[in-house]
């Protein structure tokens, strides 16, 4: 099945620095991507659909200027949150699906802790 | 705007219990539903999916029918197992949102032996 991999699987920085996620498809081509933001016991909330080549789309709420999300390349993208504060700390996760496909897969997510 | 609604949780049930899981939505248009699943420490799963209406979606003997009645897409399990354990979420898309996922608040379901 489709795989889809997040690295780093857990993060602490220190407050004011800034953190680089990537989610890459292992074994298909994803021309959209999604980073989403998951609270404990809390369920997923979407930040932003990338899809390869152009700007992010961010949802209402989520600071463009701070969640900086890249997609370079159809098997990579990167979630870097620019000036990190504690309130950042958070389980981010990524999915990725192919043009015209219903199905998204997800990466096992990160975990950002903000000292 | 669209929305999913899930049965608070946490469950917890005794193995080869019979399970249900409560999701409703609410949506403009025609959504397809799905449900995933997450096993501690790993990322979410597609479990089973329905596109249209009366769909039955089915997978490792859950089961989930599109009601568009009563805007539901409850899961069931007629025996559960430990291994069954994890975090159940309901989600839909809609054709016209790209593939974007609204995605249910989550329940935690505990199997023991």
């Amino acid at each position: 099945g489709a795989v889809v991999s997040q690295h780093p699987s857990r993060v602490i920085c220190k407050s004011g620095t800034s953190v680089k996620i990537e989610c890459r498809s292992l074994d298909f081509q994803a021309t959209t991507m999604f980073w989403y933001r998951q609270f404990p016991k809390q369920s997923l909330m979407l930040m932003a659909t990338s899809n390869e080549g152009s700007k992010a789309t961010y949802e209402q709420g989520v600071e463009k200027d701070k969640f900086l999300i890249n997609h370079a390349s159809l098997t990579l993208s990167t979630l870097t949150v620019t000036s990190a504060h504690p309130e950042d700390s958070s389980f981010y996760i990524c999915s990725a699906r192919t043009s015209g496909a219903h199905e998204q897969y997800f990466g096992p997510g990160t975990r950002l802790t903000v000292t | 705007g669209n929305s999913v609604t899930q049965m608070e949780g946490p469950v917890t049930l005794s193995e080869e219990a019979f399970l249900t899981i409560n999701c409703t939505y609410t949506a403009t248009g025609y959504p397809s539903l799905f449900w995933y699943v997450q096993y501690p420490g790993e990322g979410l799963q597609l479990l089973l999916k329905a596109t249209k209406a009366d769909d039955k979606g089915s997978n490792k003997g859950f089961e989930a029918t599109y009601r568009k009645e009563t805007t539901s897409f409850h899961l069931e399990k007629g025996s559960v197992q430990v291994s069954d354990s994890a975090v159940y979420f309901c989600a839909l898309t809609l054709g016209t949102s790209y593939g974007k996922l609204t995605f249910g608040q989550g329940t935690i379901l505990t199997v023991h032996p």
